[in-house]
């Protein structure tokens, strides 16, 4: 069974500290991507990866950095976390090509007060 | 890129079909569309895709345009279970990769 684990459920943070937020994949797929949820807005793409060591900004990277070291693991890093970072984070893993679907994670629920 | 354009919310009751519609008029040629539903608390679970051909699994059928500027998800005989926000997304190509990027999605509430 394929699977897309991020390492936590629920998250507090408080503002100004750098959170980690990680996501490991098992299904060997070249794409992994970091997505952001709140009412309202839907998901929007943070950044994505194609590649080991590889990355491109999605449509709101601002406040965000992240970590391909090994193909298996994408690292969304908050520099130094906002109130407004508060939301649902969710990663997603695919393989390259077109016709292939993509698989998600549970989601992680950041809170930083 | 390729935006999709859906109604904010749907309602259907059980047992009958629910018609998605999704607008995409701006999709390239080699550009798939995918469908995507969400339950409330849980990641994203993929349904089902196609490029041109009308596409049916044992989840949904999907039914593309011949000019393929919008497509029809089809979820034969609704169920309760099947409450769900339902995300139409295009595949877009950056700089030779697939991103993949959502809207708003559609808030299907399946009534008894």
């Amino acid at each position: 069974d394929v699977k897309v684990t991020q390492s936590s459920r629920y998250l507090v943070k408080r503002t100004g500290e750098k959170v980690f937020l990680e996501c490991v994949q098992d299904m060997d797929h070249e794409n992994m991507f970091w997505y952001r949820q709140d009412p309202g807005l839907g998901l929007r793409l943070i950044y994505f990866s194609y590649d080991v060591k590889m990355k491109e900004k999605g449509d709101i990277p601002e406040g965000y950095s992240v970590s391909r070291e090994k193909k298996e693991r994408f690292s969304l890093i908050l520099e130094s976390a906002s109130t407004n970072q508060t939301s649902m984070y969710l990663c997603a893993s695919s393989l390259s090509g077109q016709g292939t679907e993509a698989f998600f994670g549970q989601g992680t629920r950041l809170t930083v007060v | 890129d390729a935006k999709t354009t859906q109604p904010t919310s749907m309602d259907c009751a059980e047992g009958r079909a629910a018609n998605l519609p999704c607008n995409h008029s701006t999709i390239s040629g080699n550009e798939y569309v995918y469908w995507y539903r969400q339950i409330h608390s849980q990641g994203p679970q993929y349904i089902i895709h196609g490029l041109k051909n009308n596409e049916t699994n044992e989840m949904a059928s999907l039914i593309i345009t011949e000019d393929r500027k919008s497509s029809t998800l089809i979820l034969p005989h609704a169920t309760l279970r099947d409450t769900a926000v339902y995300y139409c997304i295009v595949r877009v190509n950056s700089g030779g990769y697939q991103k993949v990027t959502f809207g708003t999605g559609t808030k299907l509430q399946v009534i008894p």
